[in-house]
């Protein structure tokens, strides 16, 4: 099992240009999320997915969008990126609520 | 609210000193408390979680209800201890809180 799986694993924009990141998970999880750690702040949540055709929002969630796609797959989307979104994303699913989340290997984006 | 402090940013030990990273949480009612470490350059895993009550590479962790922390303790540190430690909490919910974490260097 390749696990929690992200792409891209590094990321350039300039300010205003979109993009869309992708994670795919191959453990049958229930769960996913879009984690963003910045120094000194720890992990956030933006986005979650409790199961597949559903969607919330974290503690940050403006300036992002997702999907799921499916229950494998959850994207995170940037529509117009910001300096303020320079960050390492992280990806992570896990079966139920009271499992362990597994996380994938992140993607360091900079805006400029 | 949930809420989840770490209140050192880095912590600084010899090779076989002794380890405590803090770890307080906010919660009315009985959490799952976690553990998570980030080695450099890889990716977050579990380290360990309060309700298995086990010991991982020499790491314990014991929830005490009454000063609501979670500490994570190891006897006698090793160089390859050195990573980004994450508490947090979960409970009822399909979220996990996490602390803003804990930097451990082990100098030999």
């Amino acid at each position: 099992n390749a696990g929690v799986t992200q792409t891209p694993k590094f990321q350039v924009l300039k300010t205003g240009q979109s993009m869309t990141l992708q994670c795919a998970q191959d453990m049958n999880h229930n769960s996913m999320y879009w984690y963003r750690q910045d120094p000194g702040m720890g992990l956030r949540l933006i986005y979650y997915s409790a199961s597949e055709g559903t969607t919330d929002k974290g503690e940050v969630p403006n300036g992002y969008n997702v999907s799921r796609l499916n229950k494998r797959e959850f994207s995170l989307r940037l529509e117009s990126a910001a300096p303020s979104q320079t960050s390492v994303y992280f990806c992570a699913s896990r079966r139920t609520a009271t499992d362990t989340q597994y996380f994938g290997p992140g993607t360091r984006l900079t805006v400029l | 609210a949930q809420r989840v402090t770490q209140p050192e940013k880095l912590l600084s030990v010899f090779k076989g000193a002794p380890v405590e990273l803090k770890c307080n949480y906010s919660y009315s009612g009985s959490p799952e408390l976690f553990w998570y470490v980030q080695y450099s350059r890889q990716r977050l895993q579990l380290l360990l979680r309060h309700i298995s009550r086990e010991s991982i590479k020499g790491f314990t962790a014991d929830l005490n209800k009454g000063e609501t922390s979670f500490h994570l303790k190891k006897p006698f540190a090793q160089e390859e201890d050195s990573a980004m430690y994450y508490c947090a909490l979960s409970k009822d919910t399909d979220k996990l809180i996490f602390g803003t974490g804990t930097r451990l260097q082990v100098f030999p």
